[in-house]
């Protein structure tokens, strides 16, 4: 079993509909990333979370430390979202990856 | 907000050859990077956790010795890949931690094809 588990693998959404991404772990974090890869390859860092719940415009992450579980959230998702979505937990300088969720939004 | 600059973006080589990667943290002092690399649809894997002046620590089954890892300053790390093989070719990404956070930012990434 991965340490860091990601769902859906695949996700292919209507344009302004609700998005929800869940990543569980089984290990002990400092810190949970959520990340977001465009096709061209690079890498952005959505959130960073230690407890409770995070809101960047459409997104929100939120995290249960004792079910050792996250969630991110897009609310009216548009097809500029369409990306692949990485959830990474940080233990110190240990760093583990969900094997990621690839997001299709069509117009 | 913190940069990450990474070079090259992308670079071909002969088999045999050794490539240089370079992550530089530009407005924020790093003591550990983090380099990866990224097969094709696949996620991220951690190849090594750089430490400023000190040896990098390895992921178990990443040869050493094959990729350097040098971290002589506070915004700098340079990943070697030496007598690179076409098996190495790849998308290698690396990161950096502000001191004293758990903010990581990340380089544009670097696709290497050796042919």
């Amino acid at each position: 079993k991965n340490e860091v588990e990601q769902s859906p693998q695949n996700l292919t959404a209507q344009e302004g509909e609700f998005i929800t991404i869940n990543c569980s772990y089984s290990v002990g974090i400092s810190a949970l990333h959520w990340l977001q890869q465009h096709p061209g390859g690079g890498i952005v860092s959505l959130f960073m979370l230690s407890s409770g719940k995070k809101k960047h415009g459409r997104l929100i992450a939120t995290i249960n430390i004792q079910e050792k579980h996250s969630s991110l959230h897009i609310t009216a998702s548009h097809p500029r979202d369409s990306a692949v979505y990485i959830c990474a937990v940080l233990n110190n300088n240990d760093m583990r990856f969900g094997a990621g969720t690839r997001l299709t939004v069509k117009p | 907000g913190a940069v990450v600059s990474q070079h090259p973006s992308w670079v071909i080589c002969k088999s045999g050859t050794s490539v240089k990667i370079e992550c530089r943290s530009l407005d924020f002092q790093a003591t550990t990077m983090f380099w990866y690399r990224q097969f094709p649809k696949q996620s991220l894997m951690l190849m090594a956790t750089s430490n400023e002046g000190s040896k990098a620590t390895y992921e178990q089954g990443v040869e050493k010795d094959k990729f350097l890892i040098n971290h002589a300053s506070l915004t700098l790390s340079t990943l070697t890949v030496t007598s690179a093989h076409p098996e190495d070719s790849s998308f290698y990404i690396c990161s950096a931690q502000i001191s004293g956070a758990n903010v990581l930012t990340f380089g544009a990434g670097s696709r290497l094809t050796v042919l």
